[in-house]
């Protein structure tokens, strides 16, 4: 079964909103990364968390990693047309060599 | 570099018929997999390979056929087609043997429809 699991599956924010997505997996993850995939497009990387209470800043995103390293979240501020797409987190189990996604966010940014 | 690129972007099949989806790479990297992605369910690993001439079953690998007898490419093949089949496939490398720090670049994708 789905082992990374994200909610919301999808988010209309209207544009000046903030937004986040959460992810939750059911074991500990050595890592977490997040991916954004615009519509129609591929998965392009945005970051990567290791340490376990790991907070890391991109221009309006934020990305934590828990302490238990079972979950993460991305939270934009202010969000912008431009941030349209799913985001996905993606984990590697403890000791696995496969990354493994979440069922992914997407993100409706109504002007 | 091209980077990842697969091909085709589209494709209609019946029941029953088969293709290979192809994946090539350019970046010397040594991890390649194959992913299906469906409404809901986010990425799924089909296959994965660590090097030229080893690969692996990922998490859904039924109904699926894949070689690695070069580190640029990695074709799928599907041997009988079934509709449940339909789905978007993502081929994506990283550098390593999926040492869990690498980062996956994604290709363009393949919207693969079976009737």
């Amino acid at each position: 079964g789905q082992q990374v699991m994200q909610i919301p599956q999808y988010q209309h924010v209207q544009e000046g909103e903030d937004f986040t997505t959460y992810c939750n997996s059911s074991t500990t993850l050595s890592n977490i990364q997040w991916y954004k995939q615009r519509p129609g497009g591929h998965p392009v990387f945005l970051i990567q968390l290791v340490k376990s209470g790991e907070v890391k800043k991109q221009k309006r995103l934020t990305f934590q990693f828990g302490e238990a390293k079972k979950n993460s979240s991305l939270h934009i501020t202010a969000t912008q047309t431009t941030d349209v797409g799913t985001y996905f987190c993606a984990g590697f189990r403890t000791g696995a060599n496969n990354l493994f996604f979440g069922t992914g966010t997407r993100l409706t940014v109504i002007p | 570099n091209a980077g990842v690129t697969q091909t085709p972007k589209f494709q209609v099949l019946k029941t029953g018929q088969s293709m290979t989806l192809q994946c090539a790479q350019d970046m010397n990297h040594e991890y390649m997999s194959w992913y299906r992605q469906d409404p809901g369910m986010g990425l799924r690993l089909i296959h994965y390979s660590v090097g030229a001439g080893i690969t692996d079953q990922g998490e859904v690998p039924n109904g699926y056929n894949v070689s690695r007898s070069t580190t640029e490419d990695f074709p799928l093949r599907l041997l009988s087609a079934a509709p449940s089949q339909t789905s978007v496939y993502f081929c994506a490398s990283s550098l390593r043997d999926g040492h869990s720090t690498d980062t996956q670049y994604f290709g363009p994708g393949t919207r693969l429809t079976v009737l």
